[in-house]
């Protein structure tokens, strides 16, 4: 099983530039989130979805977009990147929102200009 | 929405030491997650709990759901166990129920 994959591992754009995280994971988890940490912060959750169709907005969503139209798939899109999004965003996955321990991607590192 | 505070922010320790970590909340929670993240890395569950001791290793994870306390415990540290540790609670707010702290910075030195 390859649990949660991330990608890309790294990425510089400019400010105005717009990109998507990939996040796949092969465990048939409903529930899937996207998280941003930065330093001397605790993990903040951007969106979540607890099943195909279904998305909502974390703690802070404003500039970033979801969707999820499969199970395995949670794509993060960055709609026109800011300097303030400049941080290292984790995908996770559980079994169902609130069940399970909870997997996590490796991490991508996000630099905006 | 629920406060997770994490002591010690930073440990230095040397290798064989008996480590302690803790995790105090202020609402009532269902589950308490440990995760560990090396240096540059991904993050790793290392313990779900409600009620409690779990042992996993060298890992020792008990919760207080009366105190509204958690410890992580590693005896005879090494090196490889130099990582943030990160307490994360379920239940008392948040959109999807959980809530991290801020982690703890572990070093080890030999």
């Amino acid at each position: 099983n390859a649990g949660v994959t991330q990608t890309p591992k790294f990425q510089v754009l400019k400010t105005g530039q717009s990109m998507t995280l990939q996040c796949a994971q092969d465990m048939n988890h409903e529930y899937m989130s996207w998280y941003r940490q930065d330093p001397g912060m605790g993990l903040r959750l951007i969106h979540y979805s607890v099943g195909a169709g279904i998305t909502d907005q974390g703690e802070v969503p404003n500039g970033y977009n979801v969707s999820r139209s499969t199970t395995e798939d949670f794509p993060l899109r960055l709609l026109s990147a800011a300097p303030s999004q400049t941080s290292v965003y984790f995908c996770a996955s559980r079994m169902a929102a609130n069940t399970g321990e909870l997997f996590f991607g490796e991490g991508s590192r996000l630099t905006v200009l | 929405k629920n406060e997770v505070e994490q002591s010690p922010q930073n440990l230095t320790a040397q290798e064989g030491e008996f480590i302690t970590i803790n995790c105090s909340y202020s609402v009532g929670i269902s589950a308490l997650h440990w995760l560990q993240q090396h240096p540059g890395g991904g993050i790793v569950s290392l313990f779900m709990l409600s009620s409690g001791k779990k042992k996993h290793g060298r890992l020792i994870a008990t919760i207080n759901i009366q105190e509204k306390h958690s410890s992580l415990h590693i005896t005879a540290s090494h090196p490889r166990d130099s990582a943030v540790y990160i307490c994360a609670v379920e239940g008392g707010g948040g959109a999807d129920g959980l809530t991290f702290g801020k982690g703890t910075h572990l070093i080890i030195q030999p």
